[in-house]
């Protein structure tokens, strides 16, 4: 089983749409939690962190649940530029100390006009 | 905003060449990573490392060293490259719980 599983997609939805990207991951000792954005042939980039209470940037909104191993990150009122490929990302606890950070295979969502 | 800059964009080298790849960021980040992207694959973690000196293996160390002499600066040392190593290779550095930042990243072919 991957440490870090998301859905595979791709989402295809129109401009305005709501949409819901899923994460689960299998360490339980999992201690900080992320959702990345990647556009075509650039560089990943933080979108933004994720904790148990919830969190909200404007029009994303990311959810953790820990007792589930779940994350979460809801779009809504989609638009064009939105398209892009979303990772899920968890710092592991590494054997010797510091975090290893695992990422998810990614989510590829298309916004149509 | 944190920089972190990958020495070369497009690298070509031959089979059995060594190949070093350099990654310098400017925020005096503990944590420093290396990833291989491949279509399908997604990001598979080489080797990061939490300190100077420090390094741990990841998932796919094989066929790869690194050396962090330095905070700012983490290389990528592919001791014999192999057609198998073609690949996207990304760097990235950070502070544990704050999100990471990646540089531009490395084309590298081996032919």
């Amino acid at each position: 089983r991957k440490e870090v599983e998301q859905d595979p997609g791709p989402f295809n939805v129109p401009e305005g749409a709501t949409v819901a990207f899923n994460c689960t991951y299998s360490n339980s000792a999992s201690q900080s939690f992320f959702w990345y954005r990647q556009d075509c042939r650039k560089e990943p980039k933080l979108l933004m962190s994720v904790y148990s209470s919830g969190n909200e940037d404007g029009r994303f909104t990311a959810q953790l649940n820990r007792a589930s191993q779940y994350i979460s990150l809801l779009i809504r009122d989609s638009k064009l530029s939105d398209s892009a490929t979303y990772l899920c990302v968890v710092n592991v606890l590494a054997n010797t100390g510091g975090f290893k950070t695992i990422f998810g295979a990614g989510t590829r969502l298309f916004v149509k006009a | 905003d944190v920089k972190v800059t990958q020495s070369s964009r497009y690298l070509v080298k031959r089979t059995g060449e060594k190949v070093f790849l350099e990654c310098v960021q400017d925020m005096d980040h503990e944590n420093m990573f290396w990833y291989r992207q491949d279509p399908g694959l997604g990001l598979r973690l080489i080797y990061f490392s939490y300190d100077v000196k420090m390094k741990e293996k990841g998932d796919i160390p094989e066929g790869y060293s690194v050396s962090r002499e330095k905070k700012e600066r983490f290389s990528l040392i592919l001791e014999s490259a192999s057609t198998n190593q073609t690949s996207m290779y990304l760097c990235a550095s950070g502070r544990t719980n704050y999100g990471y930042t990646f540089g531009s990243g490395t084309r590298l072919t081996v032919v």
